[in-house]
């Protein structure tokens, strides 16, 4: 079974602060994709970013970057000179092969990001 | 630019009732799920369907029921509304078996 931990509830940054997120997943598959998705107030969910589990480079798109560490099993998420409009849960995500048969996305519960200005 | 387009926003259902929750993407997709996000939970899939004829369930599926008979179209039904399915409700759909989901902007049920 496959399982993603976001340990952090909620954080609390003041504006231009860096803040990163957390998660740790969890799963029997050698070959799964990994997800990170925005939800802001609004309630739609954004897709930010997938990788894969034979990828293990880093990736910086603008102010977000992404570590992804194999050995320690985690996929954390870091803003840098974060802004108001990046206040939004945050959703780490899982995909891998379910006992059926096919990739099936896991999520965290997601952690609460308030940027104050 | 439609993507995915959930119908309705909200709704408000007497226990024992029946809804239909639509939803309809317009890129193509063979892929769409329907998951429902609990406060302060993530999104658990509930049915997914892999093309037009072909479903299967995911982790929380009692309760509901779905059907795909075109690519763009695939409809959640509740048939005996119970308190425990007030949720927001989330379509999604994707090019492929591990490919970004798109969704849609979610329906907010509460039942009664």
């Amino acid at each position: 079974a496959q399982k993603v931990t976001q340990a952090q509830t909620e954080i609390s940054v003041v504006e231009k602060e860096d803040v990163t997120l957390d998660c740790v997943y969890e799963t029997r598959d050698t070959t799964y994709y990994l997800f990170w998705y925005k939800q802001p107030p609004s309630g739609e969910l954004v897709f930010l970013i997938r990788r894969n589990s034979f990828d293990e480079q880093n990736e910086i798109s603008g102010r977000y970057s992404w570590n992804f560490q194999k050995s320690t099993s985690s996929f954390n998420f870091t803003i840098t000179a974060s802004q108001v409009v990046d206040s939004a849960v945050y959703f780490c995500a899982l995909s891998a092969l379910s006992g059926a048969g096919s990739y099936q996305l896991t999520f965290g519960k997601g952690t609460k990001l308030s940027v104050i200005p | 630019n439609a993507g995915v387009t959930q119908t309705p926003k909200f709704r408000i259902l007497k226990i024992g009732q029946s809804m239909t929750l639509q939803c309809t993407q317009d890129m193509n997709h063979n892929y769409m799920y329907w998951y429902r996000q609990d406060p302060g939970m993530g999104l658990k899939l509930i049915y997914y369907s892999v093309g037009a004829g072909i479903t299967d369930k995911g982790e929380v599926p009692n309760g509901y029921n779905v059907s795909r008979s075109t690519t763009e179209d695939f409809p959640l039904r509740l048939e005996l509304a119970a308190p425990s399915q007030t949720s927001v409700y989330f379509c999604a759909s994707s090019g492929g078996l591990i490919g970004p989901q798109h969704f849609g902007d979610g329906t907010r049920l509460s039942i009664l």
